[in-house]
């Protein structure tokens, strides 16, 4: 299967503390993209990084890339409680005249107050 | 307001039925997606149309037809529901297949007894 793994699949935390989220993909990548999922939501799109860059910062979120390593991770810095969600890693992957998104099988964030 | 708008939100129907559900963007884009979200939280892409044009056709039975009457619009119909079906099922779309970006709907949730 192309899909990508994450860990860990939970993650519980206190307010405040930061949060590392960590994404490992098979093949060869145009981008990585995280993903927020509110329970019983759709995806939110949170931050791309491309194949050509190491480091991303958004906000409270930072971005690494390691395609040597083809593996990324999510730190979300001084956590609040309406963090808690699923965060879903997704490669981006050209072919042809197609761009497809594989998803990876998601962290489960919880924030606690 | 709504970005991409799902109807319905919930589907509950019998095993061997045939359900529709819709799709709708505001966004102006180009490029629209299906996707299905198991029980386990995996995100796997069915189809993707750009344009009304089929550009991703992933490995999923023929008794799944998606159907674009213009670029803001796809409709997914499904023939002789199984009780695997069961699962949420998500509208996305980004401006263009060079952009992957995409934005969410709010899903289906879709239960076959």
């Amino acid at each position: 299967s192309q899909q990508g793994e994450e860990d860990p699949q939970a993650l519980s935390i206190q307010e405040g503390e930061n949060a590392t989220m960590n994404c490992s993909y098979k093949t060869s990548i145009n981008n990585l993209q995280w993903y927020r999922q509110n329970s019983g939501r759709g995806l939110v799109h949170l931050i791309l990084i491309r194949s050509n860059e190491r480091e991303k910062h958004s906000g409270r979120l930072r971005v690494t890339l390691d395609t040597s390593k083809k593996s990324s991770s999510l730190l979300i810095t001084a956590s609040r409680a309406a963090d808690t969600a699923s965060y879903f890693c997704a490669t981006g992957h050209l072919g042809g005249a197609t761009n497809k998104l594989i998803f990876g099988t998601g962290t489960l964030l919880a924030v606690q107050p | 307001d709504t970005a991409v708008s799902q109807t319905p939100k919930y589907l509950v129907t019998q095993m061997g039925n045939d359900k529709s559900i819709k799709c709708e963007q505001n966004l102006g884009h180009d490029t629209m997606y299906w996707y299905k979200q198991d029980s386990k939280k995996f995100l796997k892409i069915m189809f993707s149309y750009n344009n009304k044009e089929l550009i991703i056709n992933e490995t999923v039975p023929n008794r799944f037809s998606p159907k674009s009457p213009d670029k803001a619009h796809l409709n997914l119909h499904i023939n002789s529901l199984e009780l695997g079906d069961s699962a949420v099922y998500f509208c996305a779309s980004s401006q263009d297949t060079g952009r992957n970006e995409q934005f969410f709907g709010p899903g289906t949730r879709l239960t076959v007894l």
